[in-house]
Parts: structure tokens; C-alpha cells; sequence
């Protein structure tokens, strides 16, 4: 079946420009998470989405970060004002309950962000 | 989340088993121990978890040590696909939903 899907796969923009990256995640799976993860380095957690419960923002790392889930299924994360420390790969993952314990995380394969 | 101590790199032979170790001397008795893994140039993939027994399916078996304090991701046979950084994770069901990733350990497999 199909995997979770994110778009574009490249993205390049100059420093001050918005960007907006989406997420499709599989169809049925009620919890949806983004990612980065900078060259070299682990995964660092930005959001998280449940149902139509509140996100959890805790990770979002600046105002100019924010995301939105339309009708409990397609995620768009946008960055605004963007700067060269953004640079990195958006990852996001959706699983089927919210419990990594009982679901696994199904991750796609990213979004290569390079500011210039 | 407690947090785990894994080499950052070990290398096997192709079709030789391989014993990744993922120390967690701080865990707490309701963490979990999540295994994942990232293959080059995409995300991550679930590859087994764990609470106290060892577990076995059909990517990997876990061995979890009878104080919980270490556990071991064993694959029977290595092959070139199974390069990757494997990710050992503590989970607590009670403290919410995101997973934290540390640094891994990046598994080189030789021809």
C-alpha cells in the first residue's frame, strides 16, 4: 500500500522567503509527527497531531515555524522568513494510533530544505 | 525520556550475524525499548520493540537483559541492504507520543 508521501522532495529558497512542505500520510492513520534532521545529525521533533485534539508544539524551535492538519489528514508545514540554519531534511511520520507503543511510526522520505 | 548509549559505528561481514548493543542504565519501569533504523537517503523504518521478554520478528530479534539496564538488536544474517543507523529508543507511554532520536549506531556491512 502506499506509504506516507512528502512534497516537493527538494526544495531550495533564499534566506527571508516562505516556504510550505506537505505531508500525506497513510490514509486511516490518525497521528502525524514532523521531524528535521540536519546533515549528520539525529531527528529532531517539531510537532505532533492526534485526532482533532490540540498539537503539541513543543519542538516547533522558533515562531517562524508552524503547522496545520486539514481535516485530520494532510499536513502542511510552513517555515517563514526562512534563514540558513532551517537547512535540513523534513521528515514527517503518521501512525495508526497515537501510542508509538502500539503503532509504529511510518516515516517518509523527506524534504531536503537548502536555504541560500 | 532516559537515555541510551550506543556505539556510533560497527561493521560485519555480509551473511554473518550481528549484535548492536544499546546500554540504558537509567531506565524507568515503564519504558519501552524501541528499535529503528534509517537507510541512506530516507526516513526512518520501525524494526522491533520491547518491555522485559525478548522478542523476535521477522526483521530482528531483541534481547532485553534481565535488569533492563542493556539490550541487544540482533541480526541473524547481515546483508548489504542492512546498512543503516540503528536507532535504540526509550519510550514512557505516560509521558506523551513523540519518539527521541539519539545518534545511533551507523552498521557498515562488508562484502
Amino acid at each position: 500500500g502506499a506509504g506516507v508521501s512528502q512534497s516537493p522532495s527538494n526544495k531550495v529558497t533564499e534566506k527571508g522567503k516562505d516556504v510550505e512542505l506537505r505531508c500525506d500520510p497513510i490514509s486511516g492513520h490518525t497521528a502525524l509527527y514532523w521531524y528535521r534532521q540536519s546533515l549528520g545529525q539525529g531527528l529532531e521533533f517539531l510537532i505532533y497531531f492526534q485526532g482533532n485534539s490540540a498539537p503539541d508544539k513543543s519542538g516547533l524551535p522558533s515562531d517562524r515555524f508552524s503547522a496545520e492538519r486539514t481535516g485530520g489528514s494532510v499536513s502542511t508545514l510552513t517555515i517563514q522568513r526562512t534563514q540558513q540554519e532551517d537547512s535540513a531534511v523534513y521528515l514527517c511520520a503518521s501512525s495508526l494510533q497515537g501510542s508509538p507503543l502500539r503503532s509504529p511510526l511510518h516515516f517518509g522520505n523527506g524534504t531536503r530544505l537548502t536555504v541560500t | 525520556d532516559a537515555k541510551t548509549t550506543q556505539p556510533n559505528s560497527m561493521e560485519s561481514n555480509e551473511e554473518e550475524p550481528v549484535h548492536l548493543p544499546c546500554n540504558h542504565s537509567t531506565i524507568s519501569g515503564t519504558d519501552y525499548i524501541h528499535w529503528y533504523r534509517q537507510l541512506p537517503s530516507q526516513g526512518p523504518e520501525y524494526v522491533i520493540h520491547g518491555l522485559t521478554s525478548n522478542v523476535n520478528n521477522r526483521m530482528a530479534s531483541l534481547a532485553i537483559a534481565e535488569d533492563r539496564k542493556s539490550s541487544t538488536l540482533i541480526l541473524h544474517r547481515a546483508t548489504l541492504r542492512d546498512a543503516a543507523v540503528y536507532y535504540c529508543i526509550l519510550r514512557d507511554p505516560l509521558a506523551g507520543n513523540m519518539l527521541t532520536f539519539g545518534g545511533g549506531t551507523r552498521l557498515m556491512v562488508k562484502p
